[in-house]
């Protein structure tokens, strides 16, 4: 696509709950990045993929958070029984190897 | 291991008057630097970079930076505020020369006063 794309763009759920977000990226990009930024602070790195494979994951802060990148192109990220602490916008990038990275308008995520 | 502080959460100016928003930053290898500016509702938007090429880097909508070596800064400047400069600034270094994975700071939020 001509930019990234995150979907949904708000997604209320209940504590416990699962959740998918969905990332499509720029269609010439082989890498990709997840980010969680909480209100007031800056975007927090999760994991990358240069094209479907996973090289560092080292910021998903449990292990019910996941990401997967099946054939290179859109990823999802997916935060099984979501706490309230989850609750922040979850930006998207991606770019070309080390180069710039396109964000995308980000998915906000609440848990009540 | 790579960090930058971003020195003062809001800033406000006058319309017309100079923008200067500060960057920190903690490296253990020459950094490549960044600054993103996020609009209300918005993704982020790359401002500027430094690759190790002029210290002075000049950005979109007027924006320049200086990195310093000696400082360890690279300071936010615009000589000229506009009431449309009004948004949520990030400076953000990359972690490792080998990946494009960037490590951002806490954030300024620019407002500009009539």
């Amino acid at each position: 696509g001509a930019g990234v794309s995150q979907s949904p763009r708000y997604k209320v759920t209940k504590r416990g709950q699962d959740v998918t977000l969905r990332c499509d990226p720029i269609s010439s990009h082989a890498t990709l990045y997840w980010y969680q930024q909480a209100l007031g602070q800056g975007p927090e790195f999760l994991t990358y993929f240069n094209y479907e494979a996973q090289p560092d994951k080292s910021g998903l802060p449990s292990d019910r958070f996941s990401a997967e990148r099946p054939e290179g192109s859109i990823s999802t990220l997916t935060i099984q029984r979501t706490e309230q602490r989850d609750s922040a916008m979850y930006r998207c990038a991606s770019s070309r190897q080390t180069g710039e990275l396109f964000f995308g308008e980000g998915s906000r995520l609440t848990v009540l | 291991a790579q960090s930058v502080t971003q020195l003062g959460s809001h800033v406000s100016v006058s319309e017309g008057a100079l923008v200067l928003l500060r960057c920190n930053y903690s490296s253990s290898v020459p950094p490549y630097l960044f600054w993103y500016v996020q609009y209300p509702n918005q993704g982020l938007q790359l401002l500027l970079k430094y690759t190790s090429a002029a210290t002075l880097v000049k950005g979109i909508n007027g924006f320049e930076a200086e990195f310093k070596k000696s400082e360890t800064s690279f300071h936010l400047t615009k000589p000229s505020a506009h009431m449309s400069d009004a948004a949520e600034y990030f400076c953000a270094v990359r972690s490792s020369s080998n990946t494009g994975k960037l490590i951002f700071g806490q954030g300024t939020t620019l407002q500009v006063k009539p």
